[in-house]
């Protein structure tokens, strides 16, 4: 499967633990995108990638959240002192080509905070 | 504020009838559109992709753009009970690489 691979499927934390999901890109893929989707909602916007430069972050995002692509291939999300507002889908999105290109998902990664 | 508005629906279809989903947008320098289909619990699936007026079919899909009225839209024709999920309209503005989506319309279709 050459696919948008996310690991891990489901994750349960108690608040105030950190958490790190994972996400491999279709492997001609240049750029990375993590974005959040709640119950009801469109997928929100997080952050992008393009290589291994983090050139957009949204400004909702809080300090609490950081993302990394050191080699320009996978990418880590990590949450610290999760709230139980945190609790969502986060969806990582990979694509190839100019502005405007379709984006891929990948199966994504359910996070619930107890 | 750039915006996508979408019917939440639920917007119930019989069963080998056409499913009409709209999608307006405010940002008039947009460029790109999209199409997704989500099933409950599910990521995002690419549907279609519109980037100029007009129509564009792919097999049952055939989606409209009208930029100068700023909507898109996407028929759905011989619907399926398995077209049943919430279709995602996405656009994407010329000056970054960001997708501003709607928050979807959940499509019923009864056998």
């Amino acid at each position: 499967d050459t696919g948008v691979s996310q690991n891990p499927r489901h994750k349960i934390t108690k608040r105030g633990q950190n958490v790190t999901f994972r996400c491999d890109p279709i492997s001609e893929h240049n750029r990375l995108y993590w974005y959040r989707q709640t119950l009801g909602q469109g997928p929100e916007f997080l952050t992008y990638f393009q290589n291994e430069a983090q050139l957009e972050k949204s400004r909702l995002l809080s300090d609490r959240f950081s993302a990394e692509r050191p080699k320009g291939s996978f990418s880590t999300l990590e949450i610290q002192r999760t709230e139980q507002g945190d609790s969502a889908m986060y969806l990582c999105a990979s694509s190839l080509g100019p502005r405007g290109s379709p984006l891929h998902f990948g199966n994504g990664t359910r996070l619930t905070v107890t | 504020q750039k915006e996508v508005e979408q019917n939440s629906g639920p917007l119930s279809v019989p069963e080998g009838a056409i499913a009409s989903l709209n999608c307006t947008y405010s940002d008039r320098g947009s460029q790109s559109f999209f199409w997704y289909r989500q099933y409950s619990g599910k990521s995002p699936e690419l549907i279609m992709s519109i980037y100029s007026n007009g129509d564009k079919e792919d097999g049952r899909f055939t989606a409209q753009l009208n930029k100068a009225s700023q909507y898109v839209s996407l028929l759905i024709r011989d619907s399926q009970p398995s077209d049943s999920a919430t279709y995602l309209c996405a656009v994407n503005i010329n000056s970054n690489y960001q997708l501003i989506w709607g928050a979807g319309t959940k499509l019923i279709i009864k056998p």
